[in-house]
């Protein structure tokens, strides 16, 4: 069974740019997160889809941050413009069912470099 | 506010000899705890879980931890460490009734040969 697989696995821009990460999650799964991990810091909660619906966006920092889930596969979160705070490793996990099993699966992460 | 602490940036232990990684959390109710680990340019990968039921869980690798609801705490232990336990460690809880995880900041474990 493959993983939650995240790309890009590294991606270095400019401040003012646009990044897009992407992340497959462990197929079956209807609940997808996207999380954050500024260096040195907690890894922080983003966001949750429940297939193509976003949950809960509590933890988005703000609005350049757009998270997507069409169809309720793959998902993307894009960052535009990014500024320098918002480098940091970028997690994607997938469950199922948090009620049938409460575990997350997490992809490797993105790591983001806003020069 | 809702809180994960480990207080130990870094474990050092030498191969052979037990180890114990420390955690304790500030989360109203009887939250869910987990225990996570990130191996080098890897992802974070389930260890065990406590949801309810006997205090001592085990996990994968020869891992266990031990529920202490009176000290709020959810340590790590191995009897026995091995040099590919290198790794950085997370302790994570969850709200029965949320989605979100609450994260430490985790733990590198650095064991010697």
């Amino acid at each position: 069974e493959a993983g939650v697989t995240q790309f890009p696995s590294h991606s270095v821009i400019e401040k003012g740019q646009t990044v897009t990460l992407r992340c497959d999650p462990i197929s079956g799964h209807d609940n997808l997160y996207w999380y954050r991990r500024v260096m040195g810091k907690e890894i922080k909660f983003l966001l949750h889809f429940v297939k193509e619906s976003k949950q809960d966006e509590s933890g988005m920092p703000n609005n350049r941050f757009l998270a997507e889930r069409t169809g309720g596969t793959y998902s993307t979160l894009k960052v535009q413009p990014a500024e320098l705070e918002d480098s940091g490793v970028y997690f994607c996990a997938s469950s199922k069912p948090l009620a049938e099993r409460p575990e997350l699966f997490f992809g490797e992460g993105s790591r983001l470099t806003v020069l | 506010a809702q809180s994960v602490a480990q207080p130990e940036d870094q474990v050092n232990v030498a191969e052979g000899n037990p180890l114990t990684v420390k955690c304790t959390y500030s989360v109203s109710g009887n939250p869910y705890l987990f225990w996570y680990v990130q191996y080098p340019n890897r992802g974070l990968q389930f260890l065990l879980k406590y949801i309810t039921g006997d205090n001592l869980v085990k996990g994968s690798y020869g891992f266990e931890a031990e529920f202490n609801k009176s000290q709020t705490s959810f340590h790590l232990k191995k009897p026995s460490a091995l040099v590919s336990d290198s790794a950085l460690y997370f302790c994570a809880v969850r709200r029965p009734a949320g989605t979100a995880l609450i994260f430490g900041k985790g733990t590198t474990l650095s064991v010697s040969s």
